[in-house]
């Protein structure tokens, strides 16, 4: 799979947008972009995935560049409870596809 | 409907101990993952399971650690002769099949003194 690489932390500001960025220059055809968090102590949730369009459902946004080296996972009204470590992955998904490989992810910190 | 759930929430072992932790998969899903992450970085894959076979073992870091799926549902991660340093939160994760989306348990952390 593909590296990831995020920024270590992020603030903002609460009822504002978070912009969560993502890069992933090596990512493959067949690969997913992936987003999770993970608040503390628990496991972590699924957030949203896409291939190359941009994806929206209740949770976030996802918006992945045309050559899809980058993507940002956008929080439209951050509230306290955004506070969480955001993992930015990509996926193969085939016949072979199996394990998911994270790295270290965003600490965002949402602030009153 | 109900998530993954694994038992139990906390675990705390003195060095050289075996234990077992366990893993029920969301109902239906055929494909299972143990995932063990340390204080501050992300889940490291340890194996996965394609129904009752394990498809691919690749993250286990020794043959202290074994995991079985005996009739496809249900998981028992196994550490055998445990050691301070197997001390972390053991994920686990289901999938409908090996290319949808996983969802993840709340963990076990397990504490080697």
């Amino acid at each position: 799979d593909a590296k990831t690489t995020q920024p270590p932390s992020m603030d903002c500001a609460e009822g504002r947008a978070a912009n969560l960025p993502c890069n992933h220059s090596t990512i493959s055809g067949n690969e997913y972009v992936y987003w999770y968090r993970q608040i503390h102590s628990q496991g972590p949730q699924y957030i949203i995935h896409g291939l190359k369009n941009n994806e929206t459902n209740e949770m976030a946004s996802l918006i992945i560049t045309e050559d899809r080296k980058s993507s940002t996972l956008i929080l439209p009204h951050a509230t306290l409870r955004d506070t969480a470590v955001y993992y930015c992955i990509v996926r193969v998904i085939s016949t072979n596809a199996g394990k998911s490989t994270f790295g270290d992810g965003t600490t965002l910190t949402v602030k009153p | 409907g109900a998530g993954v759930s694994q038992t139990p929430s906390n675990k705390v072992t003195e060095k050289g101990k075996y234990v077992e932790l366990r893993c029920d998969p969301i109902s239906g899903h055929t494909a299972l993952y143990w995932y063990r992450q340390s204080l501050g970085q992300g889940p490291e894959f340890l194996i996965y399971f394609q129904g009752t076979g394990a498809a691919d073992d690749s993250g286990l870091p020794n043959d202290r650690f074994f995991a079985v799926r005996p009739e496809g549902s249900v998981s028992t991660l196994k550490i055998q002769r445990t050691e301070r340093g197997d001390s972390a939160v053991y994920l686990c994760a289901s999938s409908l099949a090996r290319t949808d989306t996983q969802y993840f348990g709340p963990g076990t952390r397990l504490t080697v003194l």
